[in-house]
C-alpha cells in the first residue's frame, strides 16, 4: 500500500491566515491527490482532486499543488468555518489510502 | 441533489457479522463507483472497497476475507457486510460516490457508527 504522511498533524491559526498542509506518498503518485476537509461529526468533503483542481463550490481560498511525492494545501486567508480537520488521499492505486489528518484549531 | 444514507444496527456483538445500508436517493446507482470508508472514533479514514454496476468489486486486501458489498439496483441502495468482527471494527462507517475506479469520493453519507461490543 501507499503510505501518505501529512504535516503537521495539528496547527493553531488565526482568522486570516495563510496556512499550508503537506502530504507526502511513499512512491510517486504523479497527479492523483485529492485533499478533504472534516469538520466533527460530520462526513469529509472533498476540496481537492487531481492535486490542483478545485471541487464545486469549494472556495478560492483553497488551492492544491504538487506532483510526484509531495503535495500542498494551501488556504490564503483562514475564515471562521475553515477550523477543521484535513486530509489528504491518494487515489493512484489500489488500495485507496489517506494521510493521517491535520487538524486546523483556534490560535 | 443525490443523497446518500447509511443504515444499521448501532451495535454488534463480538464474532458476529456487520451489515450496512446505504441507500441513494435523487439519483439512480448504476453507472456509478460506490466505496464503504469507515472511521474509527478518533482516528483516521479507511477505505474498505467498492462496487461498480453490481458485478465489479474490488475489496482493501486487509479485509477483503471479511468483506462483501453489494447493490440492489431496484431499491437503489448498496450493502456491506463484514464478518467476525472485533472491537477494532468499531467506527463511523460512511458510504461515497465516485465516477471512476480512481477514488475521488465526491458524495458521502453522513455516516452512521458501528460499536462492537458483548
Amino acid at each position: 500500500d501507499i503510505q501518505m504522511t501529512q504535516s503537521p498533524s495539528s496547527l493553531s491559526a488565526s482568522i486570516g491566515d495563510r496556512v499550508t498542509i503537506t502530504c507526502r506518498a511513499s512512491q510517486s503518485i504523479d497527479y492523483y491527490l485529492n485533499w478533504y476537509q472534516q469538520k466533527p461529526g460530520k462526513a469529509p468533503k472533498l476540496l481537492i482532486f487531481a492535486a490542483s483542481s478545485f471541487h464545486s463550490g469549494v472556495p478560492s481560498r483553497f488551492s492544491g499543488s504538487g506532483s510526484g511525492t509531495d503535495f500542498t494545501l494551501t488556504i490564503t486567508s483562514l475564515q471562521p468555518e475553515d477550523f477543521a480537520t484535513y486530509y489528504c488521499q491518494q487515489s493512484y492505486s489500489s488500495p485507496p489510502t489517506f494521510g493521517g489528518g491535520t487538524k486546523v484549531e483556534v490560535k | 441533489q443525490v443523497q446518500l444514507q447509511e443504515s444499521g444496527p448501532g451495535l454488534v456483538k463480538p464474532s458476529e457479522t456487520l451489515s450496512l445500508t446505504c441507500t441513494v436517493s435523487g439519483g439512480s446507482i448504476n453507472n456509478y463507483y460506490w466505496s464503504w470508508i469507515r472511521q474509527p472514533p478518533g482516528k483516521g479514514l479507511e477505505w474498505i472497497g467498492h462496487i461498480y454496476n453490481s458485478g465489479s468489486t474490488n475489496y482493501n486486501p486487509s479485509l477483503k476475507s471479511r468483506v462483501s458489498i453489494s447493490e440492489d439496483t431496484s431499491r437503489n441502495r448498496l450493502s456491506l457486510r463484514l464478518s467476525s468482527v472485533t472491537a477494532a471494527d468499531t467506527a463511523v462507517y460512511y458510504c461515497a460516490r465516485h465516477s471512476s475506479p480512481m477514488t475521488t469520493l465526491t458524495i458521502w453519507g453522513q455516516g452512521t457508527l458501528v460499536t462492537v461490543s458483548s
